[in-house]
């Protein structure tokens, strides 16, 4: 069964660059969100989007933006790097809780952020 | 969303069962009970998910009382490989901007053999 993939999987950036990361949802999944889990660190959620809109927002910096596209894969944008984001950034992807019994979230492997 | 407690950690033994409790005491009539596993360095995995009474699935079980202040997470005959950290979750899954997760403190199983 497809899976929620990111890219990339890894990635090293120096301090103040830029960082986009990408996630392409399950097919036919709605609703994507973002969540960003430090070493030793429980995730913790930072955006969703549901139908390319903006549905939640949790600890996100103003740093980061992300946006679902009409094809519904989403990206995490990230500015002026700073050594505390480096993290694993894990995507989830679900189908809307309105119309089945229960939104299971499904992760994907995350993007593992590496700011030197 | 309902505040979870459960606990820090937990060891056990090859083959033996695990039982690990989430107190939920503010849970509300809506809320589903929902536990995730986490291996190391990779996503969290959607276990099993109850509203009352037992649920059981081909990885787990899951028990709740009937006053639903509760929950254990039942895992049989447990292998080196069940070694992650479990999430106890509750939130009502039908109300999509509250759908997303806020994990707590997760319990951290490690499995000996």
């Amino acid at each position: 069964a497809a899976g929620v993939i990111q890219s990339p999987r890894h990635l090293i950036k120096e301090k103040r660059e830029t960082a986009t990361l990408k996630c392409y949802p399950i097919p036919r999944h709605d609703t994507v969100y973002w969540y960003q889990q430090g070493p030793g660190q429980d995730p913790q959620f930072l955006i969703s989007f549901y139908e390319k809109m903006q549905s939640d927002k949790g600890s996100i910096p103003d740093r980061f933006s992300a946006q679902q596209f009409s094809d519904y894969h989403s990206e995490l944008n990230m500015s002026s790097l700073e050594l505390g984001d480096s993290a694993l950034y894990f995507c989830a992807s679900s189908l809307d809780g309105t119309s089945v019994d229960y939104n299971e979230q499904f992760f994907g492997p995350g993007t593992r952020l590496t700011v030197l | 969303l309902a505040k979870t407690t459960q606990p820090i950690s937990m060891d056990s033994y090859e083959g033996q069962e695990v039982n690990i409790t989430c107190s939920h005491n503010n849970i509300a009539t809506n809320d589903y009970i929902t536990w995730y596993q986490q291996f190391p360095s990779q996503g969290p995995r959607f276990i099993i998910q109850g509203y009352k009474t037992k649920v059981t699935n081909e990885v787990a079980s899951l028990f709740i009382p009937a006053d639903r202040k509760s929950s254990t997470l039942s895992l049989p005959r447990v292998s080196l490989s069940d070694t992650a950290v479990y999430y106890c979750l509750v939130g009502d899954p039908q109300y999509s901007s509250a759908s997303k997760i806020i994990f707590g403190s997760g319990t951290r199983l490690s499995i000996r053999p």
